[in-house]
């Protein structure tokens, strides 16, 4: 079964700086690798998906990669902002059996 | 990508009541998946609904508790049943999107419900 963590599960810093969010998984025989934003009292944005054939994904200032062969997966957020704050999710698998969540980073970008 | 609303946004209800959420897609769809957020927690997958065929649940959810519909490709109901103060969470639906070269799932908003 698979099972993901994410560390680390809270990280407050000031505005403008670049950070790295970890997410890793047991088993490395994954469909996709999703990372999502939640937002208190509402849903989850999609950020970016990485295909298991792919080692990295970009957009804006956000950048994701996967290392399958250690089971790891990284998001790297440039120049955080306030409105950087949310919880972000790493979520693996897709196709019939869903995604397989880790339990999220709490991020607080202080102004 | 897919725009998805929920119904409704949240709810209080009493302890052995049910409750209905519904699930709407803004396009056509063949997957179609429920999840539970407890508070604090993460997300649980609870059931993949296909239309025209039954839902598969994910171990320790059965179909009594958390009965589903499918009738068409843009629309699912989840009833949470005989409720208790334990299915206190958000509930989520989402759907997966295909493209040519990859799959992608997007998540409505959630129905936040509180059982006293």
């Amino acid at each position: 079964k698979q099972e993901v963590t994410q560390i680390p599960a809270a990280l407050s810093v000031p505005e403008g700086e670049n950070l790295v969010l970890n997410c890793s998984f047991t088993d490395s025989a994954i469909y996709n690798l999703q990372w999502f934003r939640q937002d208190p009292g509402k849903g989850l944005t999609s950020l970016l998906l990485i295909q298991s054939s792919q080692r990295e994904q970009t957009s804006g200032r956000l950048n994701a990669s996967l290392d399958k062969s250690s089971g790891r997966s990284t998001l790297y957020i440039a120049a955080s902002q306030p409105g950087d704050s949310a919880t972000y999710l790493c979520a693996l698998g897709g196709g019939a059996d869903g995604l397989t969540f880790g339990k999220g980073t709490h991020l607080i970008i202080q102004p | 990508s897919a725009v998805i609303s929920q119904k409704p946004s949240r709810d209080i209800c009493q302890r052995g009541t049910s409750l209905t959420i519904q699930c709407q897609v803004d396009s056509q769809v063949t997957m179609m998946f429920w999840y539970r957020q407890q508070p604090g927690q993460s997300l649980t997958l609870i059931a993949t609904a296909n239309q025209g065929s039954e839902a598969t649940y994910e171990s320790g959810f059965v179909i009594d508790k958390f009965p589903i519909s499918r009738p068409n490709l843009t629309f699912s109901t989840l009833t949470v049943s005989n409720m208790s103060p334990e299915d206190s969470s958000i509930y989520l639906c989402s759907v997966e999107v295909h493209s040519v070269t990859f799959n992608e799932q997007f998540f409505g908003p959630g129905t936040r419900l509180t059982v006293l």
